[in-house]
C-alpha cells in the first residue's frame, strides 16, 4: 500500500462545476501539502496544512489528522485549473525535508 | 523576490555520459531538496542538503549524486546516463521562516538518448 493514496485518478469536469480531490496518508505527519503542476512541468505549491481549513480564492483545503485524509476542492471550476493536482506529505522517520507524494490527480475543465 | 532557478531547462544527454544539473534556491533558504518525475514511477525524492551538508537520501543508485555550496546552491550529478534517467528533474527550496514550506523550481527535462 502507498504511503499516499490520492482519488480519482482523472476528472473531468464543465466549467463552474465544484470540484473534490481526495488524498489519504497512511503515516504520521507534521503537515500536508497539496501541490498543482502545469504543462511543462513547474510546480506551485498551494496549501500547507497541519489542521482544520485553509482557503484561497476559489480553492479550499481540508485535513482530518484522525482520519488521515485530505481535500481539496475548487470551487467554480474554470479551464485555467486544468493541471495535475498532487499530495504530498513530509517523512517524519527522518530529520529535514522529504517528501512522499501522491501519483496525482490530472483535471480537465472544459468550457 | 526571485525564485527557485534551475538550468539548465532542458538537456538531451547520450547513454555512458554525465551529466550536472543545478539549482539556486530562494535567497535566505538554506535546504534544498531534488525530486526525479517519472511517468512510470511520478515523482521521487533523491536527496536534501542543508548547510552544504546531506541530510536525507532517496532509495536511488550511487550514480546520483550531489552537493551544496557555501551560498546554498545546489548541484545534482549523474553519471553513466542509462535510457531509464529520462526524467523531469526538479528541486525546491524550504526555510523554517516558511514554516517549512516548499517553492519549486521549473525543473530541467533531462533525456537520454
Amino acid at each position: 500500500k502507498n504511503e499516499v493514496e490520492q482519488s480519482p485518478q482523472n476528472l473531468t469536469a464543465q466549467e463552474g462545476e465544484f470540484i473534490t480531490i481526495n488524498c489519504s496518508y497512511s503515516v504520521g505527519i507534521s503537515a500536508l501539502h497539496w501541490l498543482q503542476q502545469h504543462p511543462g512541468g513547474g510546480i506551485v505549491s498551494l496549501f500547507m496544512l497541519s489542521s482544520g481549513k485553509k482557503k484561497h480564492g476559489r480553492l479550499i483545503a481540508t485535513i482530518n489528522i484522525q482520519e488521515k485524509h485530505s481535500s481539496l476542492h475548487i470551487t467554480a471550476s474554470h479551464p485555467r485549473d486544468s493541471a495535475v493536482y498532487i499530495c504530498a506529505v513530509p517523512s517524519l522517520q527522518t530529520s529535514g525535508s522529504r517528501l512522499t507524494f501522491g501519483e496525482g490527480t490530472q483535471l480537465t475543465v472544459n468550457p | 523576490k526571485a525564485g527557485v532557478t534551475q538550468t539548465p531547462r532542458y538537456l538531451i544527454k547520450t547513454r555512458g555520459q554525465q551529466v550536472t544539473l543545478s539549482c539556486s534556491p530562494i535567497s535566505g533558504h538554506r535546504s534544498v531538496s531534488w525530486y526525479q518525475q517519472t511517468p512510470g514511477q511520478g515523482l521521487q525524492f533523491l536527496f536534501e542538503y542543508f548547510s552544504e551538508t546531506q541530510r536525507n537520501k532517496g532509495n536511488f543508485p550511487g550514480r546520483f549524486s550531489g552537493r551544496q555550496f557555501s551560498n546554498s546552491r545546489s548541484e545534482m550529478n549523474v553519471s553513466t546516463l542509462e535510457l531509464g534517467d529520462s526524467a523531469l528533474y526538479l528541486c525546491a527550496s524550504s526555510s523554517p521562516a516558511t514554516n517549512y514550506g516548499y517553492t519549486f523550481g521549473s525543473g530541467t527535462r533531462l533525456t537520454v538518448v
